[in-house]
């Protein structure tokens, strides 16, 4: 089975902090992509990559930015961390072809980060 | 823009009774079409999906869902839930010529005993 693994499940941070969350996939999937989950509010994306060193904006991606330097490996950075991104942050991969809205989607099972 | 609605934020139902959850979704062709389901704690998880065919799926753990063109629907079905079904269920469409999910906001499951 394709493992998506996040590195965190839960991290406190304070107002101004740099973080990174990580997330390693081990199935040699293309595409990658950051979601962040609030009450009410569903799953918005906020980065996905087709390939390495690719990045397009979802659509939230204020406040956000990502690298991806190897296939396996998807980073999401908070440049400057505020209260407002408390939230629940989930991982995800797939390997269908980049522009198929096809896309099976396997998930990590999220990093929790609390911004004090 | 595609767009995915679920009416309902909250449904209990009583274990080993019938489930119905809503999705109606707004795209201008045919949509990809999933719904995953999240247990407390988890990621998300496929349940089942609809490319193309029979516009009834099956999924694992029992659930289906039937595809309705005309009512723009998705709706996600079980004869008889059970105590583990309780989770968040989530339904998407993925547009062909994007390449991401756009999902909805969820419904939380819960079952009585």
């Amino acid at each position: 089975d394709v493992k998506v693994t996040q590195s965190s499940r839960y991290l406190v941070k304070r107002t101004g902090e740099k973080v990174f969350l990580e997330c390693v996939q081990d199935m040699d999937h293309e595409n990658m992509f950051w979601y962040r989950q609030d009450p009410g509010l569903g799953l918005r994306l906020i980065y996905f990559s087709y390939d390495v060193k690719m990045k397009e904006k979802g659509d939230i991606p204020e406040g956000y930015s990502v690298s991806r330097e190897k296939k396996e490996r998807f980073s999401l950075i908070l440049e400057s961390a505020s209260t407002n991104q408390t939230s629940m942050y989930l991982c995800a991969s797939s390997s269908d072809r980049a522009t198929s809205g096809a896309n099976v989607l396997t998930f990590g099972a999220g990093s929790r980060l609390t911004v004090l | 823009a595609q767009s995915v609605t679920q009416p309902d934020i909250h449904i209990t139902v009583s274990e080993g009774a019938s489930l119905e959850l809503r999705c109606n979704y707004s795209y201008g062709a045919t949509p990809y079409l999933f719904w995953y389901v999240q247990s407390p704690g988890q990621g998300l998880q496929l349940l089942l999906k609809y490319f193309s065919g029979d516009t009834l799926v099956q999924g694992i753990k029992g659930f289906e869902a039937e595809f309705k063109r005309s009512q723009s629907s998705f709706n996600l079905r079980k004869p008889s839930v059970h105590w583990s079904d309780a989770a968040e269920y989530f339904c998407a469409v993925g547009a062909l010529d994007a390449g991401k999910s756009t999902f909805g906001d969820g419904t939380t499951l819960t079952v009585k005993p």
